[in-house]
């Protein structure tokens, strides 16, 4: 079975400050790997993916990502946040069977002025 | 491209009423389909997947079920409603085995 797990339910920072949020997952098969974004009362869009090759992933809003298949872990980085990057954000990993995701229960970024 | 809608938007709904909140995909043909609760603090809880017309698997058992009745449709519902339904209803969809899937806007649901 596959699970996700997000330790840290919410992050603090202030603009312009890096940032990393922390996702590792448990497999025993070859794993794709997403992290989402969600505004508040809004569905989940997809911030970057990892399917194969480079092990440092480039998504959208200038986000990162790195897997680490030793450590099972997917962070995602940011090396200077704004304030519109405030949102939680979702940590997803799926196997061999492509009809499932398995979400972490999410990080809430708070981007402080 | 393809747009992905849901309604309601928002529904109260007393304990004990039917529900019916509907998904619907627009600009593919025979997506994968996808229903997700994601009750408040928490992280999104698979309910019901559909590969085809009238194929629907459910992931945990409940109060709730969905149907399938056209290919880019697809239906939540319940007979009679919890007070632990209340939630964050969102669907997605994604083609079949590619790897992202792909979330509408979500309905809230408040059961009173």
């Amino acid at each position: 079975a596959q699970s996700v797990t997000q330790l840290d339910s919410q992050v603090p920072v202030f603009e312009e400050a890096p940032v990393e949020l922390r996702c590792n997952y448990s497999s025993s098969v070859s794993v794709y790997l997403f992290w989402y974004v969600q505004y508040p009362n809004q569905g989940l869009q997809l911030l970057l993916k990892y399917l194969s090759g480079s092990t440092l992933v480039k998504g959208i809003n200038g986000f990162e990502a790195e897997f680490n298949k030793s450590q099972t872990s997917f962070h995602l980085r940011k090396p200077s946040v704004h304030i519109s990057d405030t949102a939680e954000y979702f940590c997803a990993v799926s196997g061999n069977n492509f009809n499932k995701f398995y979400f972490g229960s999410g990080t809430k970024l708070n981007v402080k002025p | 491209s393809q747009t992905i809608h849901q309604w309601p938007a928002t529904l109260v709904q007393p304990v004990g009423s039917p529900l019916s909140l509907e998904c619907t995909v627009e600009g593919t043909s025979n997506p994968n389909l996808y229903w997700y609760r994601q009750a408040a603090g928490r992280g999104l809880q698979l309910l019901f997947y559909s590969v085809g017309i009238g194929q629907i698997s459910s992931e945990v058992p409940q109060n709730l079920s969905a149907s399938r009745p056209q290919d880019r449709q697809f239906i939540l519902s319940s007979k009679k409603l919890l007070l632990s339904d209340s939630g964050f209803y969102l669907c997605a969809w994604s083609m079949d085995r590619a790897y992202e899937q792909y979330f509408g806007p979500g309905t809230r649901l408040t059961v009173t």
